[in-house]
């Protein structure tokens, strides 16, 4: 089974801290994305990459940046961490080489706080 | 611009009630409509995905339609591990391969 992973479950961070999310998937996937949950809004989409050292925004990508330097390995960096960030965060993975490539497999998210 | 709706947003059924979930989508085009479902504390896992408007498929329980304008999740029978948040999202063509999410169901199964 593909097991997307996220270094932590819960995160408490401070106003104005640097906040480095991430998330390793071991099942070769190429594709890599940064999802956002918040109550009523539903999951909203921070950013995403093809392939390594390849990223692209998504709807939401103000005050966050990526980095994907191995294909495993999927980076979301918050740079100066504010109060309107406090969310769950939920990494998700995809393979071109799936018969329907666009199935994400999602970790079980890191519920972040900005105090 | 993109837009996914869900119906209703909470729904409390008795065991063995059955019920459908609606999904609602405005698009440029649809390339495909998947849904999830979301355990409380998890990540969302997959269910279907569906790709033109007369696609019909089907998980133990639950049955997915398509159609030009909505989709909807059928639950026949339900039993209490059933209960979950249920999620539609849309899949654009052009869009590449990122999905728009609707907000959800918040499906309960009681006894």
């Amino acid at each position: 089974d593909v097991k997307v992973t996220q270094s932590s479950r819960y995160l408490v961070k401070r106003t104005g801290e640097k906040v480095f999310l991430e998330c390793v998937q071991d099942m070769d996937h190429e594709n890599m994305f940064w999802y956002r949950q918040d109550p009523g809004l539903g999951l909203r989409l921070i950013y995403f990459s093809y392939d390594v050292k390849m990223k692209e925004k998504g709807d939401i990508p103000e005050g966050y940046s990526v980095s994907r330097e191995k294909k495993e390995r999927f980076s979301l960096i918050l740079e100066s961490a504010s109060t309107n960030q406090t969310s769950m965060y939920l990494c998700a993975s995809s393979s071109y080489r799936d018969a329907t490539n666009e199935k994400l497999f999602f970790g079980s998210g890191t519920q972040l706080s900005v105090l | 611009e993109d837009q996914v709706t869900q119906s209703p947003e909470a729904l409390r059924l008795q065991e063995g009630e059955s019920s459908s979930l609606n999904c609602s989508y405005t698009v440029s085009g649809l390339r495909g409509l998947f849904w999830y479902r979301q355990d409380p504390g998890k990540g969302p896992e997959f269910l279907f995905t569906l790709y033109s408007a007369g696609e019909e498929k089907e998980k133990e329980r639950l049955k997915a339609t398509l159609t030009k304008k909505e989709s909807f999740l059928h639950i026949t029978a339900p039993k209490p591990e059933d209960s979950a948040t249920y999620l539609c999202a849309v899949q654009v063509a052009g869009g590449g391969n990122k999905l728009t999410f609707g907000t959800g169901t918040q499906l309960k199964v009681e006894l």
